[in-house]
């Protein structure tokens, strides 16, 4: 069965960056695409960006542009992704999800666990 | 400008059926979507993709109880036969070239 495992809690200061990986299990991992989703709290899903299972292509929101890196690593079918020069509106929990091959996507169709990620003097 | 609308709020009896709406922004009619449940204090969960001609496709163990549906820009999601774990905020997404879309979501109080 298709799986994403997720790295666990990250507390962070200020200006600090936090990486959050990935594990893809139960399918081909080079076959489809990897989305990075946050939920601050209280709020709905906010979509960060796409990544490709296959060669690494990237899309992004402008929001993030410059703060965020996405990576994957095709021999562990891991995907990860960095997000540096937090703030506290940063606050929120992160979840990867199973996203079409190409850049146009499809429906996000199985989601990790989530990380909560608290950005804290 | 690619635009996902939701009722904020919606609210069912025990037992009862419910249609939840998911509107397409103009000139995106033809756009699939798909349907996300979120019980509370938990992630996201896939429950259908939802095409523009009606035909949709669900998620693993996803209850026959849940069904879609489309009429012109909209997508629709029909819980049946409701049960008190039904109760829980749905997204609608959608996605295009460098963009995945989430709507605000409608939250579903079973009564």
């Amino acid at each position: 069965q298709v799986q994403l495992v997720q790295s666990g809690v990250e507390v962070k200061k200020p200006g600090a960056s936090v990486k959050v990986s990935c594990k893809a299990s139960g399918y081909i991992f080079i076959n489809y695409g990897i989305s990075w989703v946050r939920q601050a709290p209280g709020q709905g899903p906010e979509w960060m960006g796409w990544i490709s299972g296959y060669n690494g292509n990237t899309k992004n929101i402008q929001k993030f542009q410059g703060r965020v890196i996405m990576t994957t690593d095709t021999s562990t079918s891991t995907a990860h992704m960095e997000l540096r020069s937090l703030t506290s509106d940063d606050t929120a929990v992160y979840y990867c999800a199973r996203d079409g091959s190409a850049e146009y996507g499809d429906s996000l169709d199985y989601w990790g666990q989530g990380t909560l990620v608290t950005v804290s003097s | 400008q690619l635009v996902l609308t939701q009722s904020p709020s919606a609210s069912a009896s025990l037992g009862a059926s419910v249609k939840l709406t998911c509107t397409l922004s103009s000139g995106h009619s033809r756009n699939a979507i798909a349907w996300h449940q979120q019980q509370s204090e938990k992630g996201p969960r896939f429950l259908m993709k939802v095409n523009s001609d009606g035909s949709h496709t669900k998620g693993d163990g996803i209850p026959d109880r849940f069904s879609g549906s489309s009429s012109g820009a909209e997508r629709y999601l029909t819980i049946s036969s409701l049960q008190s774990e039904d109760e829980a905020d749905y997204y609608c997404q959608t996605w295009g070239v460098g963009i995945r879309l989430f709507g605000g979501g409608t939250k579903l109080t079973v009564l």
